[in-house]
């Protein structure tokens, strides 16, 4: 069964620093992964997706990179604004079409 | 707009009460998908659904139940077999597909309570 972490759980920047999260998966055989953003209350934004294939995607400030074979995916998060703040979730498509979710992180910009 | 809306936004459940929260979607998307996320934890699979009249049980399908009649709606009941309720409820959609390009979309969430 396909486990998610991000790591760390939660994390605290000022405004304009770069930052980079983490999400590591135990099986490689996957159709995708996709990272979300969560405001408090809300639902689930979705960032960025990127496909077994592909090795990054970029969006504006944001960079999303992949490796399969490690099991890793991170988050760069160019010049941190405060706008920033929420929770950051990445999931998991496995070959079976199941999604597996990672707890998130939350990030705290501060001005 | 294109969506998926979700409602209640808030709900609250007295003991031995069934509820329904209500998930449609204007996507033309043939999957929809039923999750629960509690503090501090990812999101948990409740039911999901590839097509009209047909759908699954996910990983915490106890005490919950779910009807696809229509391809834009999938309505998920909290029945009284569901002793621990309380949680933030989302619905989202895809296409469906299979593709390694399939996008999940989510609606904006009902947090429910028990009274």
């Amino acid at each position: 069964k396909q486990e998610v972490t991000q790591i760390p759980a939660a994390l605290s920047v000022p405004e304009g620093e770069n930052l980079v999260l983490n999400c590591s998966f135990t099986d490689s055989a996957i159709y995708n992964l996709q990272w979300f953003r969560q405001d408090p209350g809300k639902g689930l934004t979705s960032l960025l997706l990127i496909q077994s294939s592909q090795r990054e995607q970029t969006s504006g400030r944001l960079n999303a990179s992949l490796d399969k074979s490690s099991g890793r995916s991170t988050l760069y998060i160019a010049a941190s604004q405060p706008g920033d703040s929420a929770t950051y979730l990445c999931a998991v498509r496995g070959n079976n079409n199941d999604m597996r979710f990672g707890a998130g992180t939350r990030l705290t910009v501060k001005p | 707009d294109g969506g998926i809306t979700q409602s209640p936004k808030y709900l609250f459940r007295k003991e031995g009460q069934n509820v329904t929260l209500s998930c449609e979607q204007n996507l033309n998307h043939d999957a929809m998908y039923w999750y629960r996320q509690d503090p501090g934890q990812g999101l948990r699979l409740i039911y999901y659904s590839q097509i009209v009249n047909d759908f699954q049980k996910g990983d915490i399908a106890e005490g919950y139940s779910v009807s696809r009649e229509k391809k834009e709606s999938f309505p998920l009941t909290v029945t009284s077999a569901q002793k621990n309720p309380t949680a933030f409820y989302l619905c989202a959609s895809s296409t469906g597909q299979g593709t390694t390009n399939e996008k999940l979309f989510f609606g904006s969430g009902t947090q429910l309570s028990v009274l």
